[in-house]
């Protein structure tokens, strides 16, 4: 059964304190690993996709990474306004979000 | 503006009063679909549909229809609401099914 994993659930930081969300999957047939982020009361908005291994994208103070096996979120010297949740994300035919992980930035 | 939208944006119902939730994207996007947002659950997967007249179930397809008549049109039918389906409810739409979605604002239901 294809499965997403997010870890950790949720994660405080003061404010440049980098670090690293985590994306386990198992998946027959990867065919993209879709990062979003959502704030509350909003719908997803998508920052990534990745679709082999060794991939990398960055986008400002986030950096997306995908091994065979996983999905890291690296977050450089964030702010208060990368509080938010980020979720990720597998489509085979039926999209598969982790539960993601609530990240807290404090100034 | 290339958007997705949702109406209404918050219900609130009683049991058994059937409902309909629109979805309208105007990005000519063939993939569309639904999903349920619940604490401790994260977001699952109602309904999708790859194309016109094309739908399919998803993870929790349970007490909801949907129907692809048009393109840009994917509305939710609740035909006979309970309590469990109080959730916050997203409509996305994606260029294909390995694209990126675009989700909706989000529709706030509660079923008393």
């Amino acid at each position: 059964e294809d499965q997403v994993t997010q870890s950790p659930e949720a994660l405080r930081l003061q404010e440049g304190e980098s670090s690293s969300l985590n994306c386990s999957y198992t998946v027959s047939g990867l065919r993209g690993l879709f990062w979003y982020r959502q704030d509350p009361g909003k719908g997803p908005e998508f920052l990534f996709t990745l679709y082999s291994a060794g991939e990398e994208k960055e986008k400002e103070r986030l950096k997306a990474t995908l091994t065979k096996k996983e999905s890291f979120l690296h977050i450089t010297a964030p702010k208060p306004e990368d509080s938010a949740t980020y979720l990720c994300a597998v489509p085979p035919f039926e999209v598969i979000f982790g539960k993601g992980t609530r990240l807290h930035i404090l100034p | 503006e290339a958007q997705v939208t949702q109406n209404p944006r918050y219900l609130i119902t009683v049991t058994g009063k059937k409902l309909t939730v629109t979805c309208s994207q105007n990005m000519n996007h063939e993939y569309m679909s639904w999903y349920r947002q619940d604490p401790g659950l994260g977001l699952r997967q109602i309904y999708y549909s790859m194309n016109v007249e094309v739908t399919d179930k998803g993870d929790v397809p349970e007490g909801y229809k949907v129907s692809r008549k048009e393109k840009r049109n994917f509305p939710l039918i609740l035909e006979s609401p309970s309590p469990n389906q109080t959730s916050l409810y997203f409509c996305a739409s994606s260029w294909r099914e390995e694209g990126e979605q675009f989700f909706g604002p989000g529709t706030r239901l509660t079923v008393l």
